[in-house]
């Protein structure tokens, strides 16, 4: 069955940085559109980025362009969130998500990964 | 810029039915949107996609008791037959052009 497994997430000082990862199984990731949704503490949802099949094209939302870099790995299965400048209102939960038909929205969800950025 | 707008909270009897509805903004009826489940502590779970004509198709394994309608710009998910394991946040969400993703506020169902 299709499983999202995302890991690298933790404490990490504001300024600092740190890359996510997402491990993919149970479909042909490399024919998926993929994305990265976060969830800050007690919040709603918030599209972060995303990122088409062969990677010819990356989407990110106005609150990370510029710091966050979307991408992946066909051969590994793995997607990947490169995080800089991290502030402290970048604290969340991060879930990979696979995209539905025209990568429209997320039609399966990981677990999510907690990021916290604190002094 | 596209809104959706949800209403915080909504309860029912366990067995009775509830109606959540998620509005556009400035009336673009043409949207489709997607609804999502997040039950307490879990990750979200797509449910279905609402089209504008009222369609829905619903994700793996959802149950027969949710589904989506349509009318102008409001879009509704409806569970019928609540059961206990429905409590959750319900979120509504949307796409636009440029690659854009936008969510709705949420809805907390509170199952009585």
């Amino acid at each position: 069955q299709v499983q999202l497994v995302e890991s690298g997430g933790g404490l990490v000082k504001p300024g600092g940085s740190l890359r996510l990862s997402c491990a993919a199984s149970g479909f042909t990731f490399k024919d998926y559109y993929m994305s990265w949704i976060r969830q800050a503490p007690g919040k709603g949802l918030e599209w972060v980025s995303y990122i088409t099949s062969s990677s010819s094209y990356t989407y990110y939302a106005d609150s990370v362009k510029g710091r966050f870099t979307v991408s992946r790995d066909n051969a590994k299965n793995s997607l990947y969130l490169h995080m800089d400048r991290l502030r402290a209102e970048d604290t969340a939960v991060y879930y990979c998500a696979i995209n539905g038909e025209s990568g429209s929205y997320p039609a399966y969800w990981g677990q999510g990964t907690l990021v916290i950025v604190s002094s | 810029q596209l809104v959706l707008t949800q209403s915080p909270s909504a309860s029912a009897s366990l067995g009775a039915s509830v109606k959540l509805t998620c509005t556009l903004s400035s009336g673009p009826s043409s949207y489709a949107i997607a609804w999502h489940q997040q039950q307490p502590e879990k990750g979200p779970r797509f449910l279905m996609k609402v089209n504008n004509d009222g369609s829905h198709n619903k994700g793996d394994g959802i149950p027969d008791r949710f589904s989506g309608s349509s009318s102008g710009a409001e879009r509704y998910l409806t569970i019928s037959s609540l059961q206990s394991e429905d409590e959750a946040d319900y979120y509504c969400q949307t796409w636009v052009s440029g690659g854009v993703w936008v969510f709705g506020g949420g809805t907390k169902v509170t199952v009585l």
